[in-house]
């Protein structure tokens, strides 16, 4: 059982490089989620998908980008990377969202994608 | 604003030695008090759910419980393998999921 598969793992860019991360499950859940772990903050949503075809907005959207290419992916793309948004980024996926994008039950998180920029 | 308050930070403990670690939330309405485990390097893994004051869940060594105000994740005789830190994440109404910054728990041997 694979789960949420997230690639790549790793990666290092340069101020304004862009780049694509990618989250795949196998789980057939409906919601899946972009967030990003910073040492001494909490988890934060970047973005979410409560189902296929639909896309919102989280607490930190901004120079992000995200793709529900069907029910299985989800994709996030940095346009132009700059410094602050070295991270750890966590996919997730849960059966379901409900109304505003609350989250119904237990999230399902992939490995992490460590991403430094210079 | 919904908040989650976690405490200690970090917390060592010996083997065998019981302890508590502290979820304190403010959220309005709360919908769901979720407990993760997560390993360094890894992905937080699910633990348990409360919905509702009074609620308790148990699993292996832990058990987490849950007040109006706070929920309690009790270690039991932990062993080195319960090494991680663990998170707690409160579900509200409009603000969706909020995670708390995590306790850092070390077994020692």
């Amino acid at each position: 059982n694979a789960g949420v598969t997230q690639t790549p793992k790793f990666q290092v860019l340069k101020t304004g490089q862009s780049m694509t991360l990618q989250c795949a499950q196998d789980m057939n859940h409906n919601s899946m989620y972009w967030y990003r772990q910073d040492p001494g903050m909490g988890l934060r949503l970047i973005y979410y998908s409560a189902s296929e075809g639909t896309t919102d907005k989280g607490e930190v959207p901004n120079g992000y980008n995200v793709s529900r290419l069907n029910k299985r992916e989800f994709s996030l793309r940095l346009e132009s990377a700059a410094p602050s948004q070295t991270s750890v980024y966590f996919c997730a996926s849960s059966e379901a969202t409900g109304t505003g994008g609350v989250i119904t039950g237990e999230l399902f998180f992939g490995e992490g994608s460590r991403l430094t920029v210079l | 604003e919904d908040q989650v308050t976690q405490s200690p930070e970090a917390l060592r403990l010996q083997e065998g030695e019981s302890s508590s670690l502290n979820c304190s939330y403010t959220v309005s309405g709360l919908r769901g008090l979720f407990w993760y485990r997560q390993d360094p390097g890894k992905g937080p893994e699910f633990l348990f759910t409360l919905y509702s004051a009074g609620e308790e869940k148990e699993k292996e060594r832990l058990k987490a419980t849950l007040t109006k105000k706070e929920s309690f994740l009790h270690i039991t005789a932990p062993k080195p393998e319960d090494s991680a830190t663990y998170l707690c994440a409160a579900r509200g109404g409009a603000d969706g999921l909020t995670f708390g910054k995590g306790t850092h728990l070390i077994i020692q041997p």
